[in-house]
């Protein structure tokens, strides 16, 4: 199985500051990542596929990036809706693995 | 509108089996992927594995094998998650997933049912 490694998992932020979010892949896995968003009590919702690429809807302000083993999630100027725990996911191969998950909070 | 709509919470015994449902609708059921994933209380996201309704073709995760059985129902827009003998461990979120037409991604979600099992 791939492992997903995520860092930090807990970041505490203001409303404004830009966030970075890691992720690591024990293998590599090309651009086969995504990001998902997930609010207490609520569903995750997917936010970047591809490493990079946004998902419909989803603000201007959350970005992707990275290949291989190692990726990012950046949001660039946090809101307050924001505050969420954050997943990746390998779509490499199954079985599908996520990341740990990255908690922010203000 | 695309919906995944779960199944209501359920509180059942060790030993008990059961069997939880995900309804799609607003598109072609039969011609995406849908993946079960867990989650148990305070930790990550764990895929159980996927079924696609056309064919009822399955596959699940060496950590889900034997253990659940992902089950389809073309004619009702439904799929299943179900066990025969529940544990204490199985408490956790389930949530139903749509995979995208051609990755391995998952662009709708249920709203998850919570599954709790206590003596």
């Amino acid at each position: 199985d791939i492992q997903m490694t995520q860092s930090p998992s807990y970041v505490s932020a203001s409303v404004g500051d830009r966030v970075t979010i890691t992720c690591r892949a024990s293998q590599g896995i090309s651009s086969w990542l995504a990001w998902y968003q997930q609010k207490p009590g609520k569903a995750p919702k997917l936010l970047i596929y591809g490493a990079s690429s946004l998902q419909s809807g989803v603000p201007s302000r959350f970005s992707g990036s990275g290949s291989g083993t190692d990726f990012t999630l950046t949001i660039s100027s946090l809101q307050p809706e924001d505050f969420a725990t954050y997943f990746c996911q390998q779509a490499s191969s199954i079985p599908l693995t996520f990341g740990g998950g990255t908690r922010v909070e203000i | 509108e695309v919906q995944l709509v779960q199944s209501g919470a359920e509180v059942k015994k060790p030993g008990e089996s059961l069997k939880i449902s995900c309804k799609g609708s607003g598109y072609s059921f039969t011609n995406f992927w849908i993946a079960w994933v867990r989650q148990m209380p305070g930790k990550g996201l764990e895929w159980m594995g996927v079924i696609y309704p056309g064919d009822s073709d399955t596959r699940y995760s060496p950590s889900f094998q034997g253990q659940v059985t992902i089950s389809a129902d073309k004619s009702t827009g439904t799929a299943y998650l179900q066990w025969s003998s529940l544990k204490a461990s199985d408490t956790a979120m389930y949530y139903c997933a749509r995979r995208t037409a051609t990755t391995e991604y998952f662009d709708y979600w249920g709203q998850g049912t919570l599954v709790t099992v206590s003596s």
